[in-house]
């Protein structure tokens, strides 16, 4: 149960976009399109923003997408706010035996 | 809205046993898989264990398995997790998360999470 590999951390400025990316194995990122976003707020409770790769959860600004590509799936956040600032977290299923693992977290700074 | 609410969550020590319980409400917690995920201190999130709606099938991490045991009690909308031979590598604070429609993905909601600190 390898955790998917995500960059430690991201920066952009308000206003600009940055892409987070995630990468696995054709075993979960590469084998199913059940992959998940999650924002998480030191101390509160993480919430999901993106999942089945693409679909935005309720409530979740259009500002957010995701996309796969092969072993490699990415979470878009455009016209950043101070507010996206957190860890963001993919997830992907990984078959019967592994069921789910979670990338290592992104820290999001908004400069 | 759905709602979450972990407890059971304390210092122990090393060797010895806890049980962590997830209230549930505002949903049929009878229909949905559940997941248990933890978070150790500066660390990554990290899958722990799911249950199916009705108990039959359970999955574990490979660093929990023989150890934890996930169960719920639906007539109480409660989910447990039975953490037995403790190691100061469990301490985390541990969410539990409602599992979605396909092979219990997305999880959603989570918890605000309950701390469990492994230390002599």
């Amino acid at each position: 149960q390898s955790a998917l590999t995500q960059p430690r951390s991201v920066s952009g400025s308000p206003g600009q976009s940055v892409t987070i990316s995630c990468t696995g194995t054709s075993s979960d990122v590469g084998g199913y399109d059940l992959v998940s976003w999650y924002r998480h707020h030191p101390g509160k409770a993480p919430e999901v923003m993106i999942y089945d790769v693409t679909k935005r959860a309720s409530g979740v600004p259009d500002r957010f997408s995701g996309s796969k590509s092969g072993n490699t799936a990415s979470l878009t956040i455009s016209g950043l706010q101070a507010e996206d600032e957190a860890d963001y977290y993919c997830c992907s299923y990984a078959g019967r035996y592994s069921f789910v693992v979670f990338g290592g977290g992104t820290q999001l700074t908004v400069l | 809205q759905v709602q979450l609410v972990e407890s059971g969550g304390g210092v122990v020590q090393p060797g010895t046993s806890l049980r962590l319980s997830c209230a549930a409400s505002r949903f049929t917690f009878s229909n949905y898989g559940m997941h248990w995920v933890r978070q150790a201190p500066g660390k990554g999130l990290e899958w722990v264990a799911l249950i199916s709606y009705d108990g039959s099938d359970n999955y574990y991490a490979d660093s929990v398995k023989g150890r934890f045991t996930i169960s719920r009690d639906n007539s109480k909308n409660t989910l447990y997790l039975q953490m037995n031979s403790l190691r100061p590598e469990d301490t985390a604070v541990y969410y539990c998360a409602k599992g979605g429609g396909t092979y219990f993905f997305p999880l959603d909601p989570w918890g605000q999470g309950t701390l469990v600190t492994v230390s002599s």
